[in-house]
């Protein structure tokens, strides 16, 4: 089916560790949008892309790094994971009318650093 | 620095009542305000999307509301079923220097077979 896909859906790891959240979109949009989700904080922006190649820093940027070497693929990378990205992080997307607005968003992985 | 709160932070009221569910926004330099729905363990589902130039949006028993001289939208929601039990955010996408999107915390609702 069409849409937006991430994965995994659910993973645990330990701080120091190196992680990666995979996104897949299957419609060709333009932009691509990295969010995480916390309480007390609602939906913050970590990085987004406007096109292969091209991305740029979000509200929350330090300890993610992302790549788009393809328009259909948005990996999220923490680099070395620390408790405090003990979150729930979202894939979006979006056609270029609606540039940097998220319109399509996946399920969400949820992930826990011990 | 604009601040988007959502009021009530739940609510719960029984099938069948109408409902109206509250955006407050602080800044009235937006293009556009969205409303989004959030069921548990998903993603959001964008519902409606208000222009800054339009006073409301309607989707089946679904309206949403803009007034941005007073920096408020509300969701009204017609005879609310079971099915519409959710978490409902709001989002202003901002005029600033650079372009960006605002999430409010959202409202979980419960609908009371």
């Amino acid at each position: 089916d069409a849409g937006i896909t991430q994965s995994p859906r659910y993973k645990i790891t330990e701080t120091g560790r190196q992680v990666t959240l995979m996104c897949h979109q299957t419609w060709s949009h333009s932009y691509m949008f990295w969010y995480r989700q916390d309480l007390g904080h609602g939906l913050r922006l970590i990085y987004y892309s406007a096109a292969a190649d091209i991305t740029d820093k979000g509200e929350v940027p330090d300890g993610y790094v992302v790549s788009r070497s393809k328009t259909e693929n948005f990996p999220l990378t923490l680099e070395s994971a620390t408790r405090s990205q003990t979150s729930v992080y979202f894939c979006a997307s979006s056609r270029d009318e609606y540039s940097n607005q998220p319109q399509h968003f996946g399920d969400g992985t949820r992930l826990s650093i011990l | 620095k604009q601040e988007v709160t959502q009021i009530p932070a739940a609510l719960s009221v029984p099938e069948g009542e109408n409902l109206v569910l509250n955006c407050s926004f602080t800044d009235s330099a937006i293009y556009n305000l969205q409303w989004f729905r959030q069921d548990p363990g998903k993603g959001l589902t964008s519902l409606l999307l208000i222009q800054s130039s339009q006073r409301e949006q309607t989707s089946g028993r679904l309206n949403a509301s803009l007034d941005k001289s007073s920096g408020r939208s509300t969701l009204y929601i017609a005879a609310s079923q079971p099915g519409d039990s959710a978490t409902y955010l709001c989002a202003v996408r901002v005029v600033t220097s650079y372009d960006k999107v605002i999430f409010g915390p959202g409202t979980s609702l419960s609908v009371i077979p």
